[in-house]
Order: C-alpha cells, then structure tokens, then sequence
C-alpha cells in the first residue's frame, strides 16, 4: 500500500514556463512533506519543504502547496529552467523521531529548450 | 565540509553471498540511515541510526541488518543475497537543529546480484 504517490513518471515542460509535480498522501498523521531532487549518479538533494500546519512555502522559484483536505501537495517551479531536469521525490516524514522518510516513485522533469 | 560518503560505489555479487556497505556521514552529523532504490518500488527505508543505536527499521527482512561506530560511521549487511537486491543503496546523514526530514544522501552504492 503506498502512502505517498506520484502519479506522472515524467512530465515535459518548456523552458520559461511553469512546472506542476503532484503528490497525493493517504496518511493524515504526516507531519511534514518534502521535495527531493536526484540527477543521476548523484543521491537525491533536499530541495524544499512544507510543515502540515500550513498550506504553502516558497523558496525563490520554488513553492509547495500542501491542501490537506484532498491529502495532496504540489510542487511549482516558476520559470522552469534546463538545470531543473531531473527525478522529483515527493516525501512525506511523521517527526518526533519516528520512521524514517516515505517516498514516491519521483517525476522525471524534462525542461526543453 | 565534505558530503557523505558510501563506498564501495559499484559490487557485483552473486546469489546467496553476503555484502556489506560502508558509510561516512558529514562531520558532525551523528543520525545515518539507510534506503533501497529499485525501479519498481522507488526510494524505501531500511533503518536508522543514531549514537550507535537503531532508533527505527523500515519493513526488510532479518537478512538485512546494520550498525553504527562511535564515530558516527555506518555499515549495512545484506546476507543470502538474492536476485532481488539488486539496487541502489543510498546512506543519508542529519543532524540535529537540521529541518525536520532534511537528509544529506551520498551517491549510493549500486549492487547487482547475478
């Protein structure tokens, strides 16, 4: 039973525009959600977060929006540029030293020229 | 500062064999832990460590186990290999005061089992 899902194995974007991940969680225990960001042969890299106590963070081009009630999170990448080609990680974390971190299956973002 | 570090980087093993992967987290840090990459199931947690004690364990089998030094050094076991521990294994350090589920990841060690 997965509890995190990313629905779109890839997804195509042209440079300058908007990019869209999505993630849908199952369990409302969550108490943080976080985005990773892997190239290959490289581990993924932390890239933003969201506490469940809020519904948005940004970071620069970066902002995740959390809607609880439809347990679902996205992340927005505004302008989208060829460097942000790579698999996107959805991740979810209970805290207060419990389980390690749930992931999706990621979303490999292609950014074209 | 340097990263995280996981050695060997590449193996090659053959069924029913044991490994054991080597992990050097950032200076400072003192929780590792552990997940399997593989295609079809994404990113999974293995366990954690912290000052030498496992704090939490994802849901492998026994044949899966690990430990931790006193100078925050990790290692990770894998006996009776099977086909299906083919995978990218990625060690992660945090530390505390660090954002909640923020990890450093390595590279990974990939293992292929013939």
């Amino acid at each position: 039973d997965q509890q995190v899902k990313q629905n779109s194995p890839s997804l195509s974007v042209q440079e300058g525009r908007i990019s869209i991940l999505n993630c849908d969680y199952t369990n409302s225990m969550f108490d943080y959600f976080l985005w990773y960001k892997k190239y290959p042969a490289e581990g993924p890299t932390f890239l933003i977060s969201i506490s469940s106590i809020k519904d948005k963070n940004e970071d620069g081009r970066f902002t995740v929006f959390l809607n609880k009630s439809a347990k679902h999170l996205s992340l927005h990448i505004v302008p989208s540029q060829p460097g942000d080609s790579a698999v996107y990680f959805c991740a979810s974390y209970p805290g207060g030293g419990a389980d390690g971190l749930t992931f999706g299956k990621g979303t490999h973002l292609i950014i074209q020229p | 500062k340097a990263g995280v570090t996981q050695t060997p980087r590449y193996l090659i093993k053959t069924r029913g064999q044991q490994v054991t992967l080597s992990c050097s987290p950032i200076s400072g840090h003192r929780s590792v832990s552990w997940y399997q990459q593989t295609p079809g199931q994404g990113l999974q947690f293995l366990f954690e460590y912290f000052s030498e004690t496992q704090r939490n364990k994802g849901n492998f089998p026994g044949r899966f186990s690990g430990r931790q030094f006193s100078n925050s050094r990790s290692e990770m076991n894998v006996s009776t290999l099977e086909l299906g521990d083919s995978a990218l294994y990625l060690c992660a350090s945090s530390h505390r005061g660090g954002m909640p589920g923020e990890l450093f990841f390595g590279e990974g060690s990939r293992l292929t089992v013939l």
